[in-house]
């Protein structure tokens, strides 16, 4: 069964801080990784997609890496803005025709000032 | 962004009354999307469709029905609501390809009392 797991479930940090989440999956024939951001209130939005041969991805302060040998991706956030604060979600897709994608449980990230 | 409008975006019912939600896009997408989102469980598919008069079930689809007679929208409905059933719903659309991003409505947040 294809599976997302997303760590840590919830994160405080301080404004200005870095920070890391971290996104574990077991679906097969992978295709991609995308991060979504859901601000409270919203929809989710694509931050960034990764494909099977890229490591490392920027997007402004995110920056989005994958090892796909060990099914690992992370995103990591510089210098974090109070805007930051929002839930961050893994979705993985596979290949072979499939439009139906796998979702992580999302990260809830608050940054205080 | 696709143009993904959900109506309600709000609606207080009593248990055992249908539901009708509804999904508008404008982008001409051929994928079409419900999820529901409760804290604890993320984002989880109930019903899809891959395109006109095309749909299929996801892993909630329990006293959910859809229909989808035109491109352009997507109609969720609770044929008895539950409490069980109070939730925040999501619609969602994709273009071709599996790198194709996911695009989301903002959400219609349903009380069932």
């Amino acid at each position: 069964k294809n599976q997302v797991e997303q760590s840590p479930q919830s994160l405080i940090i301080l404004e200005g801080k870095n920070c890391t989440l971290q996104c574990n999956y077991t679906v097969s024939p992978f295709s991609n990784l995308r991060w979504y951001k859901q601000d409270t209130g919203r929809g989710p939005v694509s931050l960034t997609i990764m494909t099977f041969s890229e490591n490392t991805k920027s997007n402004g302060r995110y920056t989005a890496t994958l090892d796909a040998d060990t099914k690992q991706s992370s995103l990591h956030i510089t210098a974090s803005q109070l805007s930051d604060s929002a839930s961050y979600i893994c979705v993985v897709s596979a290949t072979g025709g499939s439009y139906i994608p796998t979702f992580g449980r999302g990260t809830s990230l608050i940054v205080h000032p | 962004d696709a143009g993904i409008t959900q109506s309600p975006r709000h609606k207080v019912t009593e248990t055992g009354t249908p539901v009708t939600l509804r999904c508008h896009q404008t982008e001409n997408h051929r994928y079409m999307y419900w999820y529901r989102q409760d804290p604890g469980h993320g984002l989880r598919l109930i019903h899809y469709s891959y395109g006109v008069k095309d749909t299929d079930k996801g892993e909630v689809s329990d006293g959910y029905s859809v229909s989808r007679s035109k491109t352009e929208d997507f109609l969720l409905t609770l044929e008895s609501a539950t409490s069980s059933q109070t939730s925040v719903y999501f619609c969602a659309t994709r273009g071709q390809g599996s790198d194709s991003p996911l695009h989301f409505g903002n959400g219609t947040r349903l009380t069932v009392t």
